[in-house]
């Protein structure tokens, strides 16, 4: 089974529209962290956003904002006021394990595309 | 330079070769990763060294050698690669593998690796 379920392969979203990327994982670890990265065209992966498992209240950065969900399991990644830079491709991966033994466990991504 | 280098970033290499990848990061982080991220498929962990300890190795073929001399520095060498090789390798730091939001990984550009 999957870890990170990403089941949006692309997306577009109009300029200054916010758009949402879904992203489902399954651990039965309690103490985790997900993470949201850009990927653009270059292939440098640019971190977004971190949640972790305790954490009660959403996380923001910016434009970018968690839908931190733990009963659904669902960590959705909101872009409020969309750029054409925003176009890229978005993972989103987990963190789970303990020290020393950590794994980091990647989505297959979402291509976001930006429309002018 | 700021960040995580990593060098170079395209490669072509025949099978017999041999050749070594170069990461670098700026930022005084004491955890180092490599990656391979191929076309469809989600990110792979390969190596993880913390304090310039090796701490996991995802039963990566002995063709990939990891070295890492200090914590600001770390090598892929690679020998007699196959064409299903060919992929974007990343190498990624974070301040500290023990949990929270410190851990978070930064990445590096990635070197585009081709196997003939």
């Amino acid at each position: 089974a999957q870890k990170i379920t990403q089941t949006q392969p692309g997306m577009f979203v109009q300029e200054k529209e916010a758009v949402t990327l879904d992203c489902t994982y399954d651990t039965s670890d309690q103490s985790y962290g997900l993470f949201w990265y850009k990927q653009p065209s270059s292939g440098e992966m640019i971190f977004l956003i971190y949640q972790g498992s305790y954490d009660e209240q959403n996380a923001t950065e910016g434009r970018y904002s968690l839908n931190f969900q733990k009963a659904r399991k669902s960590a959705n990644l909101v872009i409020s006021a969309s750029q054409l830079g925003d176009s890229a491709m978005y993972f989103c991966a987990m963190r789970e394990g303990t020290s020393g033994t950590y794994k980091y466990i990647f989505g297959t991504g979402t291509r976001l595309k930006v429309l002018a | 330079e700021t960040g995580v280098t990593q060098t170079p970033r395209h490669l072509v290499m025949g099978m017999t070769n041999k050749k070594s990848l170069k990461c670098e990061q700026h930022l005084g982080h004491n955890a180092m990763y490599w990656y391979k991220q191929s076309a469809k498929k989600p990110l792979e962990l390969m190596f993880v060294y913390s304090l310039e300890e090796r701490v996991e190795n995802n039963s990566v073929p002995s063709r990939f050698s990891p070295e890492c001399p200090n914590s600001s520095h770390l090598f892929l060498h690679l020998h007699t690669l196959q064409p299903e090789d060919s992929a974007l390798y990343l190498c990624a730091s974070s301040q500290d593998p023990s949990g929270g939001a410190g851990e978070t990984q930064y990445f590096g550009p990635g070197t585009r690796l081709l196997v003939l």
